[in-house]
């Protein structure tokens, strides 16, 4: 079974620049999040989608940060423009949601390491 | 908003002692899940714990919660240098933020030879 897959891996920009990540989650999972996590670190959900629904983004930084998930499959998560405080990885990680009330298995990607100049 | 707090936040052992990180949360949990993260790669599902007091073991590795489902543990037997990473612990509140995963700051762990 592949894992979630994430492109690019490294990205280097200059602060004001837009910058984009993919993620392609494990064939099947409805939920896909989307993490920022600082060097030393926890990861910080920034949004989280079922299916195509984004049911908590309360802590995506909606000024600058926009993301889509397309027919529930691909997600993009974007910032425009970025800002030096935007370095850090960018996980994203997908999980089956089976209904009911406990918390799915989360299976990360590889992330993207975002260093702003 | 939820606060979820990790001690220590670095432990180096020698091969073969043990380690033991813990997690402590402000709230209640509906349950408490644990991730390995290896240097440079990414975090890797280890264990979820639902019950009050319950008690997990892998191997070299025993997960405890609490009775009060506020604090949790991982130790670790007799360290092995495959052991080196970062444990982060991950707590669910349950309720209207069910799903909703807020990760402590992690135990970085280094084993020497």
């Amino acid at each position: 079974e592949a894992g979630v897959v994430q492109s690019p891996r490294y990205k280097i920009i200059e602060k004001k620049q837009p910058v984009a990540f993919w993620c392609n989650p494990i064939s099947g999972h409805n939920t896909l999040y989307w993490y920022r996590q600082n060097l030393g670190q926890g990861p910080e959900l920034l949004i989280r989608y079922e299916n195509e629904e984004a049911v908590d983004d309360s802590q995506l930084p909606k000024d600058r940060f926009s993301a889509e998930r397309l027919k529930g499959v691909d997600s993009t998560l974007k910032i425009q423009p970025a800002e030096l405080g935007d370095s850090a990885v960018y996980l994203c990680a997908s999980s089956f949601n089976k209904g009911f009330a406990s918390t799915d298995t989360q299976y990360f990607g590889p992330g993207t390491r975002l260093t702003v100049l | 908003g939820q606060q979820v707090m990790q001690i220590p936040q670095y432990q180096h052992v020698q091969e073969g002692e043990d380690f033991t990180t813990y997690c402590n949360s402000s709230t209640t949990l509906s349950n408490i899940q644990w991730y390995k993260q290896r240097p440079g790669g990414h975090p890797v599902f280890l264990i979820q714990l639902v019950k009050s007091g319950e008690v997990k073991k892998q191997k070299r590795l025993t997960f405890q919660f609490g009775e009060a489902k506020k604090n949790s543990s991982l130790h670790i037997t007799a360290t092995q240098t495959t052991d080196v990473g970062t444990y982060f612990c991950a707590a669910d509140a349950g309720g209207t933020s069910y799903g909703k995963l807020t990760f402590g700051q992690g135990t970085i762990l280094t084993v020497h030879p």
